[in-house]
């Protein structure tokens, strides 16, 4: 069973970027597909975008100017990076695995991200 | 974007209940359809993916059903680990896109 660590900072601030990492162990990072998803305090589920395990990707058009997903398989990381942050992208960010290219069947425990100065 | 609307939004039911969500797509998605259960302060969890197909582990008292754009997620017989909040998911197109979710509160 693939598990997932995200780290990075809790506390950004405005303007600046948010940079994350998920550490995949369990299994080879070259099994999945890999996501991003977030969730405001109190409210729903955003998909960011996924990478494949060869760095091909898709975001999602609302937030696509301002990320950018990497994967590292030598350090079996998923990377999440989230540029000119606002209070609006306060969240936690929850990394996860993607199956049949569409579903999100293993995930991280999360970590919020507070953008404020 | 494909909109996902669940209703209702919150539903208060007792142990033993059946209880039943439902999720719309604003446009056809056959049955490229997941749930998820979310408690707080934790990640949710896929119990269902392709409409109907639970995941291996999850109680036989939770069933999908839909197809196109109208979806349901049942619990035949509500335990007390059941409370928590449901998600439908999209993953017929990109960008994949989540309902607003529906709180299953203990009445």
């Amino acid at each position: 069973q693939v598990q997932l660590q995200e780290s990075g900072p809790g506390l950004v601030k405005p303007s600046e970027t948010l940079s994350l990492t998920c550490t995949v162990s369990g299994d080879s990072i070259s099994s999945y597909f890999w996501s991003w998803i977030r969730q405001p305090p109190g409210k729903g589920l955003e998909w960011i975008g996924y990478i494949s395990y060869s760095g091909g990707t898709n975001y999602n058009p609302s937030l696509k100017s301002r990320v950018t997903l990497s994967v590292d398989t030598s350090k079996s990381q998923v990377s999440l990076r989230l540029s000119s942050v606002t209070a609006a992208d306060t969240a936690v960010y929850y990394c996860a695995g993607v199956v049949e290219r569409r579903y999100f069947d293993s995930w991280g425990q999360g970590t919020l991200v507070t953008v404020s100065s | 974007d494909i909109q996902m609307t669940q209703s209702p939004s919150s539903v208060s039911a007792s142990v033993g209940d059946r209880v039943t969500i439902t999720c719309r797509a604003s446009q056809g998605i056959s049955s490229w359809l997941a749930w998820y259960q979310q408690k707080p302060g934790k990640a949710p969890r896929l119990l269902i993916q392709a409409a109907s197909t639970s995941q291996s582990g999850v109680p036989s008292r939770f069933s999908g059903s839909g197809s196109g754009t109208d979806f349901t997620l049942s619990i035949s017989s509500l335990q007390p680990e059941d409370f928590a909040t449901y998600y439908c998911q999209q993953g017929n197109s990109f960008p994949f896109t989540f309902g607003g979710g529906t709180k299953v509160e203990i009445k």
